[in-house]
């Protein structure tokens, strides 16, 4: 079966310092990746797509990025975090003929 | 792109069926209409997804009327654990959430 990991479950970092948070998915192959944000009491901001190996796609300028080295993982980073940068980060997965996605736990970031 | 409206809360009592419905007037050939499930603090969950008429699987039925602009999600006999938000969403044809949005979904308050 299918699962998808992120981690870490919380984060308090500092304004400035940089950020990596990774999501992996196990059980399949080729999937579509998404990395979602969303701030308190709103709904989900999708940030970044994936639908191969080094296909980014951006939805929103920020300064955040993305990348995905493997087919089953992607990366989120900032080189300097801003305090608006905090929220909870959802990363899912969707196969290529299946619009049902799946969601990981999730990582509330605090930027302090 | 497709955009939803869905109420922004509900309350209701236990053991009472629950309809959150949805408008998107703008809904494309192509799209399918799908809901998700949040609790605090973790990820969407999949509840159903349809295409026209009526769907109903263990956990819910979702009502398509014929000119597709309107969905309404039914939850029978509700119960403390299915207060949540409950999102709805219009697209993701061809596998693809590229462009698909999560609102700030509905609110739903199950009341002993």
């Amino acid at each position: 079966s299918q699962t998808i990991h992120q981690w870490p479950a919380t984060l308090v970092q500092p304004v400035g310092s940089p950020l990596s948070l990774e999501c992996t998915v196990e059980g399949t192959s080729n999937p579509n990746l998404y990395w979602y944000r969303q701030a308190a009491g709103r709904g989900l901001q999708l940030l970044f797509y994936s639908v191969g190996i080094g296909q980014i796609s951006s939805e929103v300028p920020q300064n955040l990025s993305a990348s995905r080295p493997q087919d089953r993982q992607f990366i989120l980073s900032s080189k300097k975090l801003l305090l608006s940068d905090s929220g909870f980060y959802l990363c899912a997965w969707q196969g290529q003929l299946n619009t049902e996605a799946f969601f990981g736990q999730g990582t509330r970031l605090t930027v302090v | 792109l497709a955009k939803t409206t869905q109420p922004i809360s509900m309350d209701s009592y236990e053991g009472q069926e629950v309809n959150i419905t949805c408008s998107h007037n703008n809904i494309a050939t192509n799209d399918y209409i799908t809901w998700y499930q949040q609790f605090p603090s973790q990820g969407p969950r999949f509840i159903i997804q349809g295409y026209k008429t009526k769907v109903t699987n263990e956990v819910a039925s979702l009502f398509i009327p014929a000119d597709r602009k309107s969905s309404t999600l039914s939850l029978p006999r509700v119960s403390l654990s299915d207060t949540a938000v409950y999102y709805c969403l219009v697209g993701g044809y061809s596998g693809g959430y590229q462009k698909v949005t999560f609102g700030i979904g509905t609110k739903l308050q199950v009341i002993p």
